[in-house]
């Protein structure tokens, strides 16, 4: 099947900072991405969906200014927490959709741990 | 806009025995149904799913069941084995709005040996 990788899997950083997680789809070309949250012992969360070389959409209650999305490449989704807070801290989870993927098949990548202290 | 509902939350079984976990949904114009499995510190992967022109469908030990009239499926896991245990959650999609899931709140199977 097709294959989504993150980068990081963990990261931890201070309070203030901003970090990046990148999303790739390593076989395929995703027209659409999306990006979930998941806190401990709880759902996912969709967040956003991006769609290549358009702006992304935001699901109600997400901060757009604070979870900066970029969908530059058919490939490549990236994730930018800006101003981490304790809060923010969480499982982010990344997948993908090819322009050939049948009904909604999503692909899911294996997540990034951020923990922000 | 589209909920879904996922019960059990929490499921302990023998290994051997069957498992059953059921969602429904509220959108009638819903037309996806995956299943997935996730366990603990990695992603969740797709381990079956089902159409909206389906009744049911079968992978081995896993089965899907749909009641479209009802909006309710079920995941059907037989002869359980202790690797069966892990997080599973439904989801529910519509393709005429942008293919987002709509995660069910997930059931912990564990399966005892």
């Amino acid at each position: 099947g097709a294959v989504v990788s993150q980068h990081p899997s963990r990261v931890i950083c201070k309070s203030g900072t901003s970090v990046k997680i990148e999303c790739r789809s390593l076989d395929f070309q995703a027209t659409t991405m999306f990006w979930y949250r998941q806190f401990p012992k709880q759902s996912l969360m969709l967040m956003a969906t991006s769609n290549e070389g358009s702006k992304a959409t935001y699901e109600q209650g997400v901060e757009k200014d604070k979870f900066l999305i970029n969908h530059a490449s058919l490939t490549l989704s990236t994730l930018t927490v800006t101003s981490a807070h304790p809060e923010d801290s969480s499982f982010y989870i990344c997948s993908a959709r090819g322009p050939t993927s049948s009904y909604n098949e999503q692909f899911f990548g294996p997540g990034t741990r951020l923990t922000v202290l | 806009g589209e909920n879904v509902e996922q019960h059990p939350s929490t499921l302990s079984v023998q290994e051997g025995d069957s498992a059953v976990i059921k969602c429904t949904y509220s959108d009638s114009a819903s037309n996806y149904f995956p299943w997935y499995k996730q366990e603990l510190g990695k992603g969740p992967q797709l381990i079956i799913d089902i159409r909206s022109n389906v009744g049911e469908k079968k992978d081995q030990r896993i089965a899907v069941t749909l009641n479209k009239t009802a909006k309710h499926f079920s995941l059907h896991i037989t002869e359980t084995q202790p690797e069966d245990s892990a997080v599973y959650f439904c989801a529910a999609s519509t393709y005429n709005q942008g293919g987002k899931l709509i995660f069910g709140q997930g059931t912990e199977l564990s399966v005892k040996p």
